[in-house]
């Protein structure tokens, strides 16, 4: 089945930066990437997502990657805030996955200090 | 538009105790999902529905059992709750497709002592 893995698992970067997480997936089959946020104590939201027939998806201060090849995913956030401190998930779906149920990394905590 | 509704939010439970958690979602969805989160370990899956009168396994259903009775229903139970099952239980649904999004509850906050 598949497998996410996630890093770094923890990642503190200062007001202005960026920050980077990288996830790498096992599965050559899955073709949806979700990225989730969750803030302490909160629902997993998401966040963006992108599918595998693209390379690329932006939205304001965030972004997502895709390599097929290599079968990885990379969240960037440009201008972090204090707000976007919080663990970070991704997660794959492979049609193979029976349910196609997201098989989720472990998480990084993002801490963004002002 | 509720979204995904989880009952109850927090519960405490002696060991050997049984209870059932509730999903309710609103949004039409064919699939549904109960997962557990546990400190470093992320969100694992526990069983899922594909559709109403449907239940299938996770990663880790050993000890839960489950039953989508109704489409917008997905209740989550514990025959004998064991310490190990402390955990906070997010209940999610989507549609029928692979490439789209899952909703999540707020989560249950469970303890067994």
């Amino acid at each position: 089945g598949e497998n996410v893995e996630q890093h770094p698992s923890t990642l503190s970067v200062q007001e202005g930066d960026s920050a980077v997480i990288k996830c790498t997936y096992s599965d050559s089959a899955s073709n949806y990437f979700p990225w989730y946020k969750q803030e302490l104590g909160k629902r997993p939201q998401l966040i963006i997502d992108i599918r595998s027939n693209v390379g690329e998806k932006k939205d304001q201060r965030i972004a997502v990657t895709l390599n097929k090849t290599a079968k990885h995913f990379s969240l960037h956030i440009t201008e972090t805030q204090p707000e976007d401190s919080a663990v970070y998930f991704c997660a794959a779906i492979s049609p193979r996955q029976a349910g196609t149920a997201l098989i989720f990394g472990k998480g990084t905590t993002l801490s963004v200090s002002s | 538009n509720a979204g995904v509704t989880q009952t109850p939010k927090f519960r405490v439970l002696k060991t050997g105790q049984s209870m059932t958690l509730l999903c309710a979602q609103d949004m039409n969805h064919e699939y549904m999902y109960w997962y557990r989160q546990d400190p470093g370990m992320g969100l694992r899956l526990i069983h899922y529905s594909v559709g109403e009168g449907t239940t299938a396994k996770g990663e880790v259903p050993d000890g839960y059992n489950v039953s989508r009775l109704k489409k917008q229903n997905f209740l989550l139970g514990l025959e004998s709750a064991a310490p190990s099952q402390t955990s906070v239980y997010f209940c999610a649904s989507s549609y029928t497709y692979s490439n789209q999004p899952q909703h999540f509850g707020d989560g249950t906050r469970l303890s067994i002592l």
